[in-house]
C-alpha cells in the first residue's frame, strides 16, 4: 500500500493563479481531511469528508474548494491564490473507529506551496 | 482562548535525559487524546493514543491525560537522537475532527 499521496510535492505560485492539490489514498478509508500547518502553528483544519459526495468546512475553509467524488480522492482547489495561503498543506485520511480506539489519521507527505 | 495550548519549544536536551511535554486544553468534551511525530519535511504520524483520563505506555513512551486538570502529557524515557522531531498533541470530542496543539520541536543532542 502506498498509503495518502499528495502532487505536487512543491509547487510556486504567482498572487491571483489557481491551482488544484492532489490527495489519492488506497486504504478505502471513508474519511478524508486538508489541513494546513504554518511555522509554529500546528495543524489547521480547511475541509473534511465523511465519504464520497460528501464534504463540510473546518476551521480555515475561506479560498478553498474540495470535492469527493470517489473514496480515494480529495483534491483541494485554491482560487485566485494569496501570499497568505504560503504553507505546507497535508492531505490525511481514516476510518470509522471502533469501540475506544481512536482511529488513526494517516497523513500523506504534504505539499509546499508559495504564492508570491 | 484557544482550544489547545502546546509549547512550541524550541526544546533541546542530551542523549538519555527524561523529555516532558505537555498541553492544556479548554473543551472539557474532549475524550480522545492523541501524540503525532513529525519528522522534518515530513508528515505526522501517530505516536500514542489515550481515551479519557489515565495513562499508557509504550516502551519508552508513557501519554498521561488529566482531564480534572485538562491537562495532558508525554514522557520520553532514555531519549534518542532518533526522537529529534516535533511532537503535536491532538484531541477529539469522539467525531473525526481533530484539534492540534501548535507543536514543540525537540532536539536531543548526542
Amino acid at each position: 500500500n502506498a498509503g495518502v499521496t499528495q502532487t505536487p510535492k512543491f509547487r510556486i505560485l504567482k498572487i491571483g493563479q489557481s491551482m488544484t492539490l492532489q490527495c489519492t489514498q488506497d486504504m478505502n478509508h471513508n474519511y478524508m481531511y486538508w489541513y494546513r500547518q504554518d511555522p509554529g502553528m500546528g495543524l489547521k483544519l480547511i475541509y473534511y469528508s465523511v465519504g464520497a459526495g460528501i464534504t463540510d468546512k473546518g476551521e480555515v475553509p475561506n479560498g478553498y474548494n474540495v470535492s469527493r467524488s470517489t473514496t480515494e480522492d480529495f483534491p483541494l482547489r485554491l482560487e485566485l491564490a494569496a501570499p497568505s495561503q504560503t504553507s505546507v498543506y497535508f492531505c490525511a485520511s481514516s476510518e470509522f473507529p471502533t469501540g475506544q480506539v481512536a482511529y488513526e489519521q494517516y497523513f500523506g507527505p504534504g505539499t509546499r506551496l508559495t504564492v508570491t | 482562548q484557544k482550544e489547545v495550548e502546546q509549547d512550541p519549544g524550541p526544546l533541546s536536551v542530551p542523549e538519555g535525559a527524561i523529555v516532558s511535554l505537555n498541553c492544556t486544553y479548554s473543551n472539557s468534551a474532549f475524550q480522545y487524546f492523541m501524540w503525532y511525530r513529525q519528522y522534518s519535511r515530513k508528515g505526522p504520524e501517530l505516536l500514542m493514543y489515550t481515551y479519557s483520563s489515565g495513562n499508557k505506555e509504550d516502551g519508552r513512551f508513557t501519554a498521561q491525560v488529566d482531564k480534572s486538570s485538562k491537562y495532558i502529557s508525554l514522557f520520553i524515557r532514555d531519549s534518542q537522537p532518533s526522537d529529534s522531531a516535533t511532537y503535536l498533541c491532538a484531541m477529539s470530542q469522539g467525531a473525526q475532527k481533530l484539534v492540534f496543539g501548535q507543536g514543540t520541536r525537540l532536539t536531543i543532542n548526542p
